[in-house]
């Protein structure tokens, strides 16, 4: 069964870019839509955007500026890059993928936490 | 941007007891769009409820939702000790948001 996996640095400088990647492992990454969600601590989930299968990207408006999600199917993993960050984007970032042909999310990453801090 | 406001905030019950939480949307939302997961401390949430009431895989019967347009449920018929957690609602329109949870806790 697909698991999913983030990784990246723990801890961002503010202004500076995080950066982190959902790698996929037991099945393929091609014809689903993947998701990033983030949670601050202590505090409920935010929907942060997606990209589907056609490369096609869809972003949380209060974060759009800031916000590029991208596919590497050769490496069956996708990636986030979320710019200019402050104290505000501290949070748990899980990745996770949609149910095909419906809305929700079915398959969650454990989470990682990151961590803004000079 | 559509807001989905969660009641109550804290539901205190014992096990045994069914358990109604409500997500009201500000704007009407398609059946199809509205989803419930559940969280517990420190776990990813876990997909329950899609299409505002069919079961994802796995998920026990006593799991149920309902509602149309601007007001959905989330039942949970006879709580379990494992059903204590912290539940959202969720839309998938253009613009997905989440609701801000219900927090189901022993009393």
């Amino acid at each position: 069964q697909v698991q999913l996996q983030e990784s990246g640095p723990g801890l961002v400088k503010p202004s500076e870019t995080l950066s982190l990647i959902c790698s996929v492992s037991g099945g393929s990454i091609s014809s689903y839509y993947w998701s990033w969600i983030r949670q601050p601590p202590g505090k409920g989930l935010e929907w942060i955007g997606h990209i589907d299968n056609s490369g096609s990207t869809n972003y949380n408006p209060s974060l759009k500026s800031r916000v590029t999600i991208s596919v590497d199917r050769p490496k069956n993993q996708f990636s986030l890059k979320l710019s200019s960050v402050t104290a505000a984007d501290t949070a748990v970032y899980y990745c996770a993928r949609r149910i095909p042909f419906s809305y929700g999310l079915e398959v969650w990453g454990q989470g990682t936490t990151v961590t803004v801090s000079s | 941007e559509i807001v989905l406001t969660q009641s109550p905030g804290t539901l205190s019950l014992s096990p045994g007891e069914r358990a109604t939480l409500s997500c009201r949307a500000s704007q009407s939302v398609s059946s199809s769009y509205l989803i419930w997961y559940q969280q517990k401390p420190g776990q990813a949430p876990r997909l329950l409820i899609y299409g505002a009431s069919t079961r994802a895989t796995g998920i026990p019967d006593r799991f149920s939702g309902s509602g149309s347009g601007t007001d959905f449920t989330l039942t949970i018929s006879g709580l379990e000790p494992e059903d204590f957690a912290v539940y959202y609602c969720q839309q998938y329109g253009i613009s997905p948001t989440f609701g801000g949870g219900t927090k189901v806790e022993i009393k």
